[in-house]
């Protein structure tokens, strides 16, 4: 099976900050890869699917990056609503894994 | 408006059995491919289950096969998730989502989620 791991596991940021947070797949997932953003008590919300394609609707502040084993989610300037929890996905198998997720703080 | 309604949660005693179903509206149901993910109290996103628009491709997490079964009626726009042999590990909201397309191969990105459900697992 595929393993999905997270960095950091926690981050503080500023509103304004360019934050980055990394994914690693235990082998090569090509571009199967997806982002998530789950906020507390709500249901999780599809940024980024595919590693690098932004879903409808999401800011354009949000961008996903690599192929392989290793991905980024980028967000180029934090905005008060981004403090959230991040999870990435692996869709490359249907055993759609889940990384541990990286919550973003203030 | 896309909109995915879960029931069928509650308390249930170690070894039951539990179904939940996943009413979907606003979009055409038999299109696409649906998942259930789960999340216990305080923890992550835990894939369970995946169903093809036709049924005719089914995955499932190791840590549920063989006690888990996940069905859809596309006449009734419905997904469900038969849970037998419950544990206390289980204990999870369980998430129904939309996947983007009709087939588990082609995106396993879920673009829609419903509130979910939440499932108990206790003595």
């Amino acid at each position: 099976d595929i393993q999905m791991t997270q960095s950091p596991s926690s981050l503080s940021a500023s509103v304004g900050d360019r934050v980055t947070i990394t994914c690693r797949a235990s082998q090569s997932i090509s571009k199967y890869l997806n982002w998530y953003q789950q906020k507390p008590g709500k249901a999780p919300n599809l940024l980024i699917y595919k590693a690098s394609t932004l879903q409808t609707g999401v800011p354009s502040r949000f961008s996903g990056s690599g192929s392989g084993t290793d991905f980024t989610l980028t967000i180029s300037s934090l905005q008060p609503e981004d403090f959230a929890t991040y999870y990435c996905q692996q869709s490359y198998t249907t055993l759609f894994t889940f990384g541990p997720g990286t919550k973003l703080d203030i | 408006e896309v909109q995915l309604v879960e029931s069928g949660g509650g308390l249930v005693q170690p070894g039951r059995s539990l179904r939940l179903s996943c009413t979907a509206s606003g979009f055409t149901f038999d299109d696409y491919a649906m998942h259930w993910v789960r999340q216990a109290p305080g923890k992550g996103l835990e894939w369970v289950s995946g169903i093809s628009w036709s049924s005719g491709a089914i995955a499932y997490a190791d840590s549920v096969k063989g006690r888990f079964t996940v069905s859809r009626d596309n006449a009734k726009n419905s997904l469900y998730l038969q849970m037998n042999s419950l544990r206390p590990e289980d204990t999870a909201l369980y998430y129904c989502a939309k996947d983007m397309s009709a087939n588990l191969y082609d995106s396993g990105a879920s673009d829609y989620w419903g509130l979910g459900t939440l499932v108990t697992v206790s003595s």
